[in-house]
């Protein structure tokens, strides 16, 4: 079965300041992973995705991650944190293929504060 | 853009009445997907659906049915709501595996049920 496994349910850093969110993977087939960021009172939207291509993968408003298999890591990054960027972050593997779909399996998120 | 647009925003319900929460994507989407949300313990889902009239439970379905007439519309329902059920529900979508594009689920903004 697949697993995710973020390490800090919440980060504080400096406007300005590196960004760096943990997340480990377990999965018993060549993973895909996600990083999923939600505002306030807000739903989901994909920040990027690794799907067996490149592993260092960009993904939007300037976050990147890159995939680690020897470490099972996927773990998130940001040069210079923004005050725009507090939210909380979901790492997210491809689950098992059940029916017709692959389901995501979540972390349990980690909330991003930014001091200014 | 992908819209998953779910009716309720906020919903306030007395324990033992029977809820309805109702997505709907305008993606021609095959599947669709029912996640609950809490605190500390990230997305759960609780059903999915890979196609009209199709439906999978998830890892946690007790106390919830669905229903999927139609491609564009995934109902979940609470028959008989319960204090524990009070969370914050979101609805997504995705393309199958079998079709290009894939691999990115869409959300909606969630609906925050509170039952008393």
């Amino acid at each position: 079965a697949q697993s995710v496994t973020q390490l800090g349910s919440h980060v504080s850093v400096s406007e300005g300041a590196l960004v760096l969110l943990r997340c480990n993977y377990s999965s018993s087939v060549p993973p895909y992973l996600f990083w999923y960021v939600q505002y306030p009172n807000q739903g989901l939207q994909l920040l990027l995705k690794y799907t067996s291509a490149a592993t260092l993968v960009k993904g939007i408003n300037g976050f990147e991650a890159e995939f680690k298999k020897s470490e099972t890591s996927f773990h998130l990054t940001k040069p210079s944190a923004h005050m725009s960027d507090a939210a909380e972050y979901f790492c997210a593997v491809r689950g098992t293929f059940q029916g017709g779909s692959e389901k995501l399996v979540f972390g349990k998120g980690t909330k991003l504060t930014v001091n200014p | 853009d992908v819209k998953v647009t779910q009716s309720s925003r906020y919903l306030v319900k007395r324990t033992g009445e029977k809820v309805f929460l109702e997505c709907v994507q305008d993606m021609d989407h095959e599947n669709m997907f029912w996640y609950r949300q809490d605190p500390g313990l990230g997305l759960r889902l609780i059903y999915f659906s890979y196609d009209v009239k199709m439906k999978e439970k998830g890892d946690i379905p007790e106390g919830y049915s669905v229903s999927r007439e139609k491609k564009e519309r995934f109902s979940l329902i609470l028959e008989s709501a319960s204090t524990n059920q009070t969370s914050m529900y979101l609805c997504a979508s995705s393309l199958p595996p079998y079709r290009a594009g894939r691999n990115t689920i869409y959300f909606g903004e969630g609906s925050w049920l509170t039952v008393v």
